[in-house]
């Protein structure tokens, strides 16, 4: 499976677009783009995924880079609870490899 | 959507003793897996529990000291056996329902272990 790099940690003020990148240079051609995210103390969260055309459901919004090597969620207004830890997952449509994500914390 | 439950929600366990959690889940699912997420990390995969057969193993975990189960395609249960301190972690059941259809992988809310 291909490997994913993630920021460490983001700020994003409430009401504002959160912008969460992901590099995945070694994604191959069969393998999608999933995001998940964990908010405290609570199991992952499906929140979008896909192979190569930009995605939009009532979460977020997925904007994959033409060669496939990087990715964009963007959370269009941003909530206190969207205070969670992000993960961008590459891979086919069996097991999740968790990298170690990006903390977005979201501020008043 | 699955809602899928785990019991117990935590536990504290002697060390040298073994726990086993289970996993329900409220629909038919094609796939079932089991991650480890150690204090302050991400989720490791330990395994994918397989309806039927052996659980298929990540490298660095092995069926005697974390034996898996799947009877049937809604439960699933999860050993960890001879625990040390070494072992306290959220353990957390996954499935996804059909991979060729939907992707989308559901979990449960965790076991939270502390091994003393």
């Amino acid at each position: 499976d291909a490997k994913t790099t993630q920021p460490t940690s983001m700020d994003c003020a409430e009401g504002r677009a959160a912008n969460l990148p992901c590099n995945h240079s070694t994604i191959s051609g069969n393998e999608y783009v999933y995001w998940y995210r964990q908010i405290h103390s609570q199991g992952p969260q499906y929140i979008i995924h896909g192979l190569k055309n930009n995605e939009t459901n009532e979460m977020a919004s997925l904007i994959i880079t033409e060669d496939r090597k990087s990715s964009t969620l963007i959370l269009p207004h941003a909530t206190l609870r969207d205070t969670a830890v992000y993960y961008c997952i590459v891979g086919v449509t069996d097991k999740l490899i968790f990298g170690t994500g990006t903390r977005l914390q979201v501020f008043p | 959507s699955a809602v899928i439950s785990q019991k117990p929600s935590r536990d504290i366990c002697q060390r040298g003793t073994s726990l086993t959690i289970q996993c329900q889940v409220d629909s038919q699912v094609t796939m079932m897996f089991w991650y480890r997420q150690q204090p302050g990390q991400s989720l490791t995969l330990i395994a994918t529990a397989n309806q039927g057969s052996e659980a298929t193993y990540e490298s660095g975990f092995v069926i005697d000291k974390f034996p898996i189960s799947r009877p049937n395609l809604t439960f699933s249960t999860l050993t960890v056996s001879n625990m040390s301190p070494e072992d306290s972690s959220i353990y957390l059941c996954s499935a996804i329902e059909a991979p060729q259809v939907n992707t989308e992988a559901f979990f449960g809310q965790g076991t939270r272990l502390t091994v003393v």
